[in-house]
């Protein structure tokens, strides 16, 4: 069965510099969810899209930004990087609109992200 | 962490044994979801138990909640070492809202 892409699964860049990264949802699931993971710290909830449109805003700073497109993946853009923003990205998707109730998250791999 | 506490934060069980991990949170909650993730992998759905119910099962796995204490627990029966992993509960927070929020999570590993 498919599942979350995300690509890459590994960035390395240095203080200030800027970071796409990428997600696709499971076929069908149009509603996308971003986390940030800081090591050996819980999963955050950063922001969510649904139909092209943010759902909700978790903690995302203001140097970050994010979109959903027409083919529903998502980007995540990330300017003058820090060294805490370090951390595992994981992107997940669901079948279930927002407001329905939550439902399972299917989450992808994730992007490790490392800022020298 | 922003909705509830883990604990242990870590345990330590031999193959065979069985593993309990609880989880408090702080807000009322339409479900609550366990997830399990081996070292810096992605997060593997577990079981989602809603508000309404106070045990599920799914193979060895058995979670129970109390709304009243506003915590939950998870069982997993017979471990194996291939169960080394950390275990994490989320809650949507009610509201309808539909961001998971994640507990601090518990590290389980388990010796052969």
């Amino acid at each position: 069965a498919a599942g979350v892409i995300q690509s890459p699964r590994h960035l390395i860049k240095e203080k200030r510099e800027t970071a796409t990264l990428k997600c696709y949802p499971i076929p069908r699931h149009d509603t996308v969810y971003w986390y940030q993971q800081g090591p050996g710290q819980d999963p955050q909830f950063l922001i969510s899209f649904y139909e092209k449109m943010q759902s909700d805003k978790g903690s995302i700073p203001d140097r970050f930004s994010a979109q959903q497109f027409s083919d529903y993946h998502s980007e995540l853009n990330m300017s003058s990087l820090e060294l805490g923003d370090s951390a595992l990205y994981f992107c997940a998707s669901s079948s279930r609109p927002p407001g329905q109730g939550i439902d399972e998250q299917f989450f992808g791999p994730g992007t490790r992200l490392t800022v020298l | 962490s922003q909705q509830g506490e883990e604990d242990p934060q870590a345990l330590s069980i031999q193959e065979g044994e069985n593993a309990t991990m609880n989880c408090s949170y702080k807000t009322s909650i339409n479900n609550l979801q366990w997830y399990r993730q081996n070292s810096g992998r992605g997060l593997v759905h577990l079981i989602l138990i809603r508000s309404n119910e106070r045990e599920k099962h799914s193979g060895r796995l058995r979670v129970t909640l109390d709304t009243s204490k506003k915590s939950s627990s998870l069982l997993i029966t017979a471990s194996r070492a291939a169960d080394t992993a950390s275990y994490f509960c989320a809650t949507d927070g009610a509201y309808n809202t539909d961001k998971l929020i994640f507990g601090t999570g518990t590290r389980l590993q388990v010796f052969p």
